[in-house]
């Protein structure tokens, strides 16, 4: 099983500033990786799919880079309702997926 | 509009058996495939299986095999999750999700709040 492994798991962040969340695989996972954003209450909402592709409906603030085990999360110019728990997940090895334990963007 | 649409909050006693389902609409049911996820109060993501009801292919996390049964009915468009003896530790709420084709979960259902307790 794959293990992904986010940092840091609370990021504090002033709104307007970046935001860059980190998402590390325990062997490649090729470009095979997607972040998803969960806001209390809701379900988690797709922001990028292969790495770098955003899904339809995201913002261009939302971007991702990465490849092999090293992965980023870039927003740029936080929103308030930007704040909120991200998570990474790989789909090059399954079953089984698997999600990183996420990373909560609070408030500064 | 792509849609999956969960049954209601479930509260069941430990033993209890439970099915719940995830109606979908605006896509080629038979052609996706359709995950589960499991979040745990307070917890993270946790994926358990999955369904192509074209062929009822199914798969599961070596963590849940065993544990709960995935099906699928064709012709109501419907997945199911089922678990044939609760425990109170299954208590969590359950994503469905449909499957793009590169492999991330580009649309969730709302989520299924199953509550175990004596």
């Amino acid at each position: 099983e794959i293990v992904m492994t986010q940092s840091p798991v609370t990021l504090s962040v002033s709104p307007g500033e970046r935001a860059t969340l980190s998402c590390r695989a325990s062997e490649s996972v090729s470009s095979n990786l997607a972040w998803y954003q969960q806001t209390p209450g809701q379900a988690p909402r797709l922001l990028i799919y292969d790495a770098s592709i955003r899904a339809t409906g995201i913002p261009a603030r939302f971007s991702g880079s990465g490849s092999g085990t090293e992965f980023t999360l870039t927003i740029s110019s936080l929103q308030s309702e930007d704040f909120a728990v991200y998570y990474c997940q790989q789909y090059n090895n399954w079953p089984p997926i698997t999600f990183g334990q996420g990373t909560r963007l609070e408030i500064k | 509009e792509v849609q999956l649409v969960q049954s209601g909050a479930e509260v069941k006693k430990p033993g209890d058996y439970l099915k719940i389902s995830c109606k979908t609409s605006g896509f080629i049911f038979s052609t996706s495939w359709i995950g589960w996820v499991r979040q745990s109060p307070g917890k993270g993501l946790e994926w358990m299986g999955i369904i192509y009801p074209g062929d009822s292919d199914t798969r599961y996390s070596p963590s849940f095999q065993g544990q709960v049964t995935i099906s699928a009915d064709r012709s109501i468009t419907t997945a199911y999750l089922q678990w044939s003896s609760l425990k109170a530790s299954d208590t969590a709420i359950y994503y469905c999700a449909r499957r793009y084709p590169s492999g991330s979960y580009s649309t969730w259902g709302q989520g299924t709040l199953v509550t175990v307790s004596s």
